[in-house]
């Protein structure tokens, strides 16, 4: 199994600030072939349903506001929001899907 | 619109057998995958396995291997969890979500609403 870990468990930022979450996988998670990382991002918002962001590790979804990028490649990966806005409190997972399916722990996001 | 409808909120007791319901709308049903997730009360998120909305072909998180049973109908673009004797460790809100299947992109690009599911005596 491919384990997912994720820095910090939770952050508290100040708004207009910039927010910063790591992942980490056990094991590489590239496809060095078609050079893609197998890696997304959810948004978890309280008492709603998860929302995907991020997918090939650095490609935002559809509809997603430009202030979400994503990056990193092999077992290391960082999702920044470059300008916290009240409405982006809510707890962020990573997803591996290169074996199967695994879930980083979440990171709760909280204004400071 | 792309949408996936769940069944209701569920409380039943302890080795009474269950099954939950997750309705596509929207998209060519038998082109993609239908996840199951769970998360229970204050946690995480975990992948309890999917199937395939065209051959039914499925796949289990060895963590729900033998626990749980996915299945699906596809005449009327429905996927199913069900349990055969529940336990309180089950108590959690089961997520259905739609996963791709194009040249390994596996996202879960659309999520249902959401079931409770509470096992309580």
């Amino acid at each position: 199994d491919i384990l997912m870990t994720q820095s910090p468990d939770s952050l508290a930022v100040s708004l207009g600030e910039r927010a910063t979450i790591n992942c980490k996988s056990s094991q590489s998670i590239l496809d060095s072939g078609h050079n893609k990382n197998y890696l997304a991002w959810y948004q978890q918002k309280p008492g709603q349903t998860p929302k995907l962001l991020i997918y090939w590790a650095s490609t935002r979804e559809s509809g997603v506001p430009d202030r979400f990028s994503g990056s990193g490649s092999g077992t290391d990966f960082t999702l920044t929001i470059s300008s916290l806005q009240a409405e982006d409190v809510a707890v962020y997972y990573c997803q591996q899907y290169y074996s199967d399916i695994t879930f980083g722990q979440g990171t709760r996001l909280e204004i400071k | 619109e792309v949408q996936l409808a769940q069944s209701g909120a569920e409380v039943k007791k302890p080795g009474e057998s269950l099954k939950i319901s997750c309705m596509g709308s929207g998209y060519a049903f038998s082109a993609f995958w239908i996840a199951w997730v769970r998360q229970m009360p204050g946690k995480g998120l975990e992948w309890v396995g999917f199937i395939n909305g065209g051959d039914s072909e499925i796949r289990y998180s060895p963590s729900f291997q033998g626990q749980v049973t996915i299945s699906v109908d596809r005449s009327i673009r429905t996927a199913y969890l069900q349990w055969n004797s529940l336990k309180a460790s089950d108590t959690a809100i089961y997520f259905c979500a739609r996963r791709r299947d194009d040249h390994g992109d596996r996202r879960f690009d659309t999520w249902g609403q959401g079931t409770p599911v509470t096992v309580s005596s």
